[in-house]
């Protein structure tokens, strides 16, 4: 079994949308869990970042952790085609120096 | 806004080559990180660096690998000889004040 698991999509959306990116992972070591934009042969853009179990929102975007079901999700709430990218999960296990792991990334398109 | 970057964006190299990927971290973070990503799949991680020596390393990251921080701005990854399986997007990224790791723009490695 992967330690995180990310659907790659890809996943087609009109303007303005509500937009639900999820993961799922198996080590429940993981104690905390970004979410990373990437837009093409770019490096990874932070977008969220959370500790433990709970919401975290900032402006159109919500992040949410499940510990209990191992899930995390990113919603994207009025989708731009800006927001067009590569979404990626990321998590770890301790604070300083821990590696991230990553999912495979969401690709998605926000249709005009 | 500080950012990670890194030089060079393209780097072109025959197998068995040396190559040296440079990245400058944001001023006063404290551990540095190498990931790659090869073409289509997942960021992986590479090796973890704190305090002038190798915090974490996978096991990605063998004998031919070797990182260095030469001065107080620059930290380096060396491929002592590059092979076929070694051309990817290579990112370098530091650690923030919450352990959040910001990524810079990625060196892309063309072996031949």
């Amino acid at each position: 079994q992967k330690e995180v698991e990310q659907d790659p999509g890809p996943l087609s959306v009109p303007e303005g949308a509500i937009v639900s990116l999820n993961c799922t992972y198996s080590n429940s070591a993981f104690q905390y869990f970004m979410w990373y934009r990437q837009y093409s042969r770019k490096g990874p853009e932070l977008l969220m970042y959370t500790y433990s179990s709970g919401n975290k929102e900032d402006g159109r975007f919500t992040a949410q952790v499940d510990k209990s079901s191992k899930y995390i999700s990113l919603f994207i709430r009025d989708s731009q085609p800006s927001d067009s990218a590569t979404y990626l999960c990321a998590m770890s296990v301790e604070t300083s120096g821990s590696r991230l792991t990553f999912g495979e990334g969401t690709q998605l398109t926000v249709n005009p | 806004e500080p950012e990670v970057t890194q030089t060079p964006s393209h780097q072109v190299t025959q197998m068995g080559q040396e190559v040296i990927l440079r990245c400058v971290p944001i001023s006063n973070h404290l551990y540095f990180y190498w990931y790659r990503q090869i073409l289509g799949q997942k960021v992986e991680f590479l090796v973890s660096f704190y305090n002038n020596e190798i915090s974490e390393k996978s096991e990605i990251f063998d004998d031919q690998f070797s990182v260095e921080r030469p001065d107080g701005s620059n930290f380096t990854l060396k491929i002592r000889s590059t092979k076929l399986e070694d051309s990817a997007m290579y990112f370098c990224a530091s650690l923030g004040v919450r352990s959040e790791q910001y990524f810079g723009p990625g060196t892309r490695l063309t072996v031949t």
